[in-house]
């Protein structure tokens, strides 16, 4: 079994300011590891992904997560948020064999951008 | 492409009333998954779906029941709705490679 750990609920900071939103994981088994991003009222949208490959995992609109399996993280940063980030992300993960694909979600972490 | 939709996207019902969620994915995705999202709780997985007439029990099963008879619902089902069930439910589907596609939600209150 996977579990996912986001120690911070609440993000506040500046726009252009840089952010990194935390994830932690535990399994016992090799995982593939996501970042979701929820606006309010919708939906998840997928954000990016760890599959395999580079460590080093980028989206269209600027984030980044590195995996670092002797930390078990996966955290999110950005070099310099806008407005428009401002929405609750959740990290994900799921062993890479077995389960019917279910993914584990942490519990949130709610990005704030200030003027 | 509408992706995944569900219906109805708000609905509230009495305590001891029944009602069925739908979800529908024009993806031709084999898996698919209902969970509920709770404050500070993040998603929960209620149950899930590896293919056509397949269902399993997720992390918080019970009140609920679920149905694929064809591969592009599944049905997710309250038999006899209470307060505790109040929640916003997505439905989610998703390929092999495991990325999700969500739809839009439901929010249920049950009085």
């Amino acid at each position: 079994a996977q579990s996912v750990t986001q120690l911070d609920s609440q993000v506040p900071v500046f726009e252009e300011a840089p952010v990194e939103l935390r994830c932690n994981y535990s399994s016992s088994v090799s995982v593939y590891l996501f970042w979701y991003v929820q606006y309010p009222n919708q939906g998840l949208q997928l954000l990016l992904k760890y599959l395999s490959g580079s460590t080093l995992v980028k989206s269209i609109n600027g984030f980044e997560a590195e995996f670092n399996k002797s930390q078990t993280s996966f955290h999110l940063r950005k070099p310099s948020v806008h407005i428009s980030d401002t929405a609750e992300y959740f990290c994900a993960v799921r062993g890479l064999t077995g389960g019917g694909n279910k993914l584990t979600f942490g519990t949130g972490t709610q990005l704030k951008v200030e003027l | 492409n509408a992706g995944v939709t569900q219906t109805p996207k708000f609905r509230v019902l009495k305590t001891g009333q029944s009602m069925t969620l739908l979800c529908a994915q024009d993806m031709n995705h084999e898996y698919m998954y209902w969970y509920r999202q709770d404050p500070g709780m993040g998603l929960r997985l209620i149950h899930y779906s590896v293919g056509e007439g397949t269902t399993a029990k997720g992390e918080v099963p019970d009140g609920y029941n679920v149905s694929r008879l064809k591969k592009q619902n599944f049905l997710l089902g309250l038999e006899s709705a209470a307060p505790s069930q109040t929640s916003v439910y997505f439905c989610a589907s998703s390929d092999a490679s495991g990325g999700y596609t969500f739809g839009s939600g439901t929010r249920l209150t049950v009085v």
